[in-house]
């Protein structure tokens, strides 16, 4: 079973321009979520999908971040336009629920290192 | 009061020592525990989830929940270099489908040879 795969794994671009993250959840899962580390800090949630639509988006920074998951399947991560400190390691993780109060674990991607310059 | 919190470390201890990890969290409500491992440069990796009050055992790891006093912990067994990495307490912090998985700063293990 293929993993959760992103794609860039790395990018570098400057202040002001765009970039788009790619995110492959395993094959079934409904749920997919982006999560960001910067330098030092913990692991920040963005957002969540369920299938195609957005179930919590409480964790997005700022309108310069649109996220979506077209058809239920792969989701994509926009930054535009890109700030300094927008730089640092967003993932990708997926996880199929079964239901009831407890929940599954996440799988996670490699991460796209992104850095702004 | 962060949601999920532990310490930074860096921890370190001994080969063939036992390491002992913990995270506390805020929201009572929480069901849903999991520790992932995290090495430089690389993704999390599930280590153990756990669910119910008591001990729950996996090889070398053991993962222990106490709802009442909101805390989990992960001990390491016969810790081997190769443990050395980042190991990250992650909790579903709140109502079962209204939040994501919250996680802590993580705590850095150095296994000594």
């Amino acid at each position: 079973e293929a993993g959760v795969t992103q794609f860039p794994s790395h990018s570098v671009i400057e202040k002001g321009q765009t970039v788009t993250l790619r995110c492959d959840p395993i094959s079934g899962h409904d749920n997919l979520y982006w999560y960001r580390r910067v330098m030092g800090k913990e692991i920040k949630f963005l957002l969540h999908f369920v299938k195609e639509s957005k179930q919590d988006e409480s964790g997005m920074p700022n309108n310069r971040f649109l996220a979506e998951r077209t058809g239920g399947t792969y989701s994509t991560l926009k930054v535009q336009p890109a700030e300094l400190e927008d730089s640092g390691v967003y993932f990708c993780a997926s996880s199929q629920d079964v239901g009831g109060r407890r929940r599954s674990p996440l799988h996670f991607g490699n991460g796209t290192r992104l850095t702004v310059t | 009061q962060k949601e999920v919190e532990q310490n930074s470390g860096p921890l370190s201890v001994p080969e063939g020592a036992i390491a002992s990890l913990n995270c506390t969290y805020s929201d009572r409500g929480s069901q849903s525990f999991f520790w992932y491992r995290q090495y430089s440069g690389k993704s999390p990796e599930l280590i153990m989830f756990i669910y119910s009050n008591g001990d729950k055992e996996d090889g070398r790891f053991t993962a222990q929940l106490n709802k009442a006093s909101q805390y989990v912990s992960l001990l390491i067994r016969d810790s081997q270099p190769s443990d050395s990495a980042t190991y990250l307490c992650a909790g579903f912090v709140g109502d079962t489908g209204r939040r994501a998985l919250t996680f802590g700063s993580g705590t850095r293990l150095q296994v000594q040879p």
